[in-house]
């Protein structure tokens, strides 16, 4: 199976309300870092955690390295921040084992 | 599931020298990209290529680099010379389209340069 399963593979949200992203590890992992795509294709870095939790702006990040899993909370969604979102973990001394995506769309 | 594969994982050089960096990219896709990644830090944009060209470049993506498929084979990124500031991992990716239409990646290419 996946070593790194993401979930949903799809999501709608009306602008203003707020939702999470998943990904599930099925092995240790030393850190995650998620990245939205953005319409030229070219991936944004958004956050990059070996633990714990990170903020920016209306972004919130956790990775639970026990658990094995982390979240991206997309809190008072606006239009622009519709695009693929991915999460990749730290697998080994340096490979990068991405998510599947979620493709995340903002209505009006 | 589609791979993109890397070749070598794992190069180490020497400072002054060229390296060519190999991704197979998935087999009908038209767009590809190479990023880096410095140890312990964020995975950064280098390049994206469509049709034979350069769409998008980023600061990172210096003089000394070169990026070339000619006629299906790999996707190549040449580093010529090399200096011990490009030591890091190189992530290629390939997708069929550009319009949030997924990527996929290869595992990386760990470049030592000595």
């Amino acid at each position: 199976g996946d070593q790194v399963e993401q979930s949903p593979s799809a999501l709608s949200l009306h602008e203003g309300t707020s939702s999470a992203l998943r990904c599930n590890f099925t092995t240790t992992t030393r850190s995650v870092q998620w990245f939205r795509q953005n319409s030229r294709g070219s991936l944004i870095n958004l956050f990059y955690l070996a633990s714990g939790t990170k903020e920016n702006g209306r972004l919130k990040s956790a990775f639970d390295s026990k658990e094995l899993y982390s979240t991206l909370h997309i809190r008072d969604a606006q239009l622009e921040d519709s695009g693929t979102y991915f999460c990749a973990a730290e697998e080994g001394s340096w490979q990068l084992i991405f998510g599947s995506g979620t493709q995340l769309t903002v209505m009006p | 599931g589609p791979k993109v594969l890397q070749i070598p994982s794992h190069q180490i050089i020497d400072m002054g020298q060229m390296v060519t960096l190999n991704c197979d990219p998935v087999s009908n896709h038209l767009y590809f990209y190479w990023y880096k990644q410095i140890l312990g830090q964020q995975m950064e944009f280098l390049v994206n290529f469509y049709n034979g060209k350069v769409m998008e470049k980023s600061k990172l993506f210096k003089d000394q680099f070169s990026v070339e498929r000619p006629d299906g084979s790999y996707f190549t990124l040449k580093i010529q010379p090399t200096a011990l500031e490009d030591s890091a991992v190189y992530f290629c990716a390939s997708s069929f389209d550009r319009s949030n239409e997924r990527l996929f990646f290869g595992h990386g290419t760990k470049l030592s340069v000595l």
